[in-house]
């Protein structure tokens, strides 16, 4: 089983539709991020939180350290939002990322 | 400014051969992250740098693998014997900080090993 995994794995959805990817992690953490990756393969970090809730334009990030569990939500999707959403976590006592699988977003005009 | 730099951002070599990957990361910035993402699959760590502190190399597949940093900037993965399963993209990343800090990915190398 993965330290790092996020649902669902493929989304498609409408133009304007409001968008939920979670991620749900098995470790104690300092951090998390959301990373966006586009169709040509460049990663974009969108989020670092440690606890909370960020929000930046139609993009908001939560999470829950009790839980363990993050979500990342678009509002008014847009074919733009198209890409592969990456969610990673900074286990405690280290500083290097550990991935989930990434879920891919579709978004059809 | 200008951000994470990588080059080549291709490269194919035939199996055996060694490469040399190249990262210059954002000026300033102390930490410096290899990772790779092999076709369809996920981010892997590889090697992480931190100012002059020794590297951690944890997620080194192999000894085939290695990485330097000199003068704590421009950082080189050497790949040796490559072997078709190194083929990927490897990506570099860098941070003002600690991976507590938001990181900046460059555009990455495409590693194909015929």
């Amino acid at each position: 089983k993965n330290e790092v995994e996020q649902s669902p794995q493929n989304l498609t959805a409408q133009e304007g539709e409001f968008i939920t990817i979670n991620c749900s992690y098995s470790v104690g953490i300092s951090a998390l991020h959301w990373l966006q990756q586009h169709p040509g393969g460049g990663i974009v970090s969108l989020f670092m939180l440690s606890s909370g809730k960020k929000k930046h334009g139609r993009l908001i990030a939560t999470i829950n350290i009790q839980e363990k569990h993050s979500s990342l939500h678009i509002t008014a999707s847009h074919p733009r939002d198209s890409a592969v959403y990456i969610c990673a976590v900074i286990p405690w006592g280290n500083e290097k990322l550990t991935f989930g699988t990434g879920t891919r977003l579709t978004i059809i005009p | 400014g200008a951000g994470v730099s990588q080059s080549p951002s291709n490269k194919v070599t035939e199996k055996g051969k060694d490469v040399e990957l190249r990262c210059d990361p954002i000026s300033g910035h102390t930490a410096l992250y290899w990772y790779r993402q092999r076709l369809g699959q996920g981010l892997e760590f590889l090697i992480y740098f931190q100012g002059n502190s020794a590297p951690d190399k944890s997620g080194l597949p192999s000894d085939r693998f290695s990485a330097e940093r000199t003068g704590g900037s421009v950082s080189t993965l050497t790949i040796q014997r490559t072997q078709q399963e190194d083929s990927a993209v490897y990506l570099c990343a860098s941070s003002s900080a600690t991976g507590f800090d938001e990181q900046y990915f460059g555009p990455g190398t495409r590693l194909t090993v015929t």
